[in-house]
């Protein structure tokens, strides 16, 4: 079936750097896509959305980028913060909801 | 509000037990979820809702039941529980429409021995 994947399972970032983070997805159709955070020992947490009508959207310290042509989109995390370690995860909206994998951010001090 | 609320967080089982979780939410949410979280596989939906009385099945619904008798609540069974259900469970809730936030619990861990 269709899927979502990220492409790195880690990612270690400097304290105050900017974080990007990746994923693909398969269905050319998904028309709405979701980034979420986990903290550790929490549930996953809404960051931000984003419809395949938009190729940016920003929100407090996050954007994410829509490639529709090859089925990419990115999360990108300014000014990454030591609250900001977690693990993320991108879902591609096909009404159940399909989930990536995750990334797991590691902020250094 | 409590939002999602997951009940037991931790349970540890024998092999060929059977137990309920349950999920209540106090938001009205028409929608609800059960994934399950394993190391490296991210979030596999088991089984959903769409609305009081229906339920369907998600990607690995083998082995669960659900119920949802109740709008507020959604519960997941395990009829004879086996070690490769040992995982950590997640209830969710949205919103039906457009928007796709899901709000969820904080977990139930399960161990199957």
């Amino acid at each position: 079936g269709e899927s979502v994947g990220l492409h790195l399972p880690t990612l270690s970032v400097q304290e105050g750097d900017n974080s990007i983070i990746n994923c693909a997805y398969s269905n050319s159709a998904s028309d709405y896509f979701i980034w979420y955070k986990q903290e550790s020992g929490k549930g996953p947490q809404f960051i931000i959305d984003i419809r395949s009508n938009m190729d940016k959207r920003q929100g407090q310290r996050v954007t994410v980028l829509l490639n529709k042509t090859v089925k990419h989109l990115s999360l990108q995390i300014a000014a990454t913060q030591p609250g900001d370690s977690a693990v993320y995860f991108c879902a591609e909206d096909d009404y159940k909801l399909s989930f990536g994998a995750g990334t797991t951010v590691t902020v250094r001090a | 509000n409590a939002g999602v609320t997951q009940t037991p967080k931790f349970r540890v089982l024998k092999t060929g037990q059977s137990m309920t979780l349950l999920c209540a939410q106090d938001m009205n949410h028409e929608y609800m979820y059960w994934y399950r979280q394993d190391p490296g596989m991210g979030l596999r939906l088991i089984h959903y809702s769409v609305g009081e009385g229906t339920t369907a099945k998600g990607e690995v619904p083998d082995g669960y039941n659900v119920s949802r008798l109740k709008k507020q609540n959604f519960l997941l069974g395990l009829e004879s529980a086996a070690p490769s259900q040992t995982s950590v469970y997640f209830c969710a809730t949205r919103r039906p429409g457009n928007t796709g936030e899901l709000f969820f619990g904080e977990g139930s861990r399960l161990t199957v021995l």
